[in-house]
């Protein structure tokens, strides 16, 4: 099976910085997404690592250790916008498909 | 851009009520995927397919059925609705790369 934890909460303060965790056990991997999702609003794609190392996107970036099964969404400049959950999903093959597998996800609250 | 749309926004629906939602895509994308979404329980799979005819179940396929019929439109069925099918409901769909998701059904089975 897949289990994915992340961070069910965190709170930082405008301007700041913060580093979303994730962590992942899967039977085979094909790439680790993340999603921002406001309230009452679909998901939206922010990145996607396949391979080791650091994807710098503005202010988001990812990073992913496939060997160690972690992921972490580092935001910096925090605006009040970014209040909203943040979903870290694996893709791994099922089937004649590749399937992708979302954590609960992690509510984050900007606050002035 | 890639756009999934699904019919409807909010439903509300009685007990035993058969229930179709329909997710519709425009970018001829083979993949197409039917999650739940539930407080404190994230996003679960319920059906994929992956081409025309195609279906296979996911994490939670009881209760609900899937028709692809057509490689831009995938319906979830719900057989007979129960209290406990109330959640959101989001289609998404992909090629080989990243997820984009519809606006979401809201559904509530009274």
């Amino acid at each position: 099976g897949q289990n994915i934890d992340q961070p069910t909460e965190m709170t930082a303060t405008e301007g700041a910085i913060v580093q979303i965790n994730c962590t992942y056990q899967t039977s085979g991997f094909n790439g680790l997404f993340w999603y921002q999702q406001h309230a009452g609003e679909a998901p939206t794609f922010l990145s996607y690592n396949v391979l080791d190392g650091l994807e710098e996107k503005g202010r988001f970036s990812s990073f992913l250790s496939r060997s160690k099964g972690y992921s972490y969404l580092l935001l910096k400049e925090l605006q009040m916008k970014d209040s909203a959950s943040y979903l870290c999903a694996v893709r791994a093959p099922s089937g004649g498909s590749y399937i992708p597998t979302f954590g609960r996800g992690t509510s984050l609250i900007v606050h002035p | 851009d890639v756009k999934v749309t699904q019919s409807s926004r909010y439903l509300v629906k009685r007990t035993g009520e058969k229930v179709f939602l329909e997710c519709v895509q425009d970018m001829d994308h083979e993949n197409m995927f039917w999650y739940r979404q539930d407080p404190g329980l994230g996003l679960r799979l319920i059906y994929f397919s992956y081409d025309v005819k195609m279906k296979e179940k996911g994490d939670i396929p009881e209760g609900y059925s899937v028709s692809r019929e057509k490689k831009e439109r995938f319906s979830l069925i719900l057989e007979s609705a129960s209290t406990n099918q109330t959640s959101m409901y989001l289609c998404a769909s992909s090629l080989t790369g990243g997820y984009t998701f519809g606006s979401g059904t809201r559904l509530t089975v009274v």
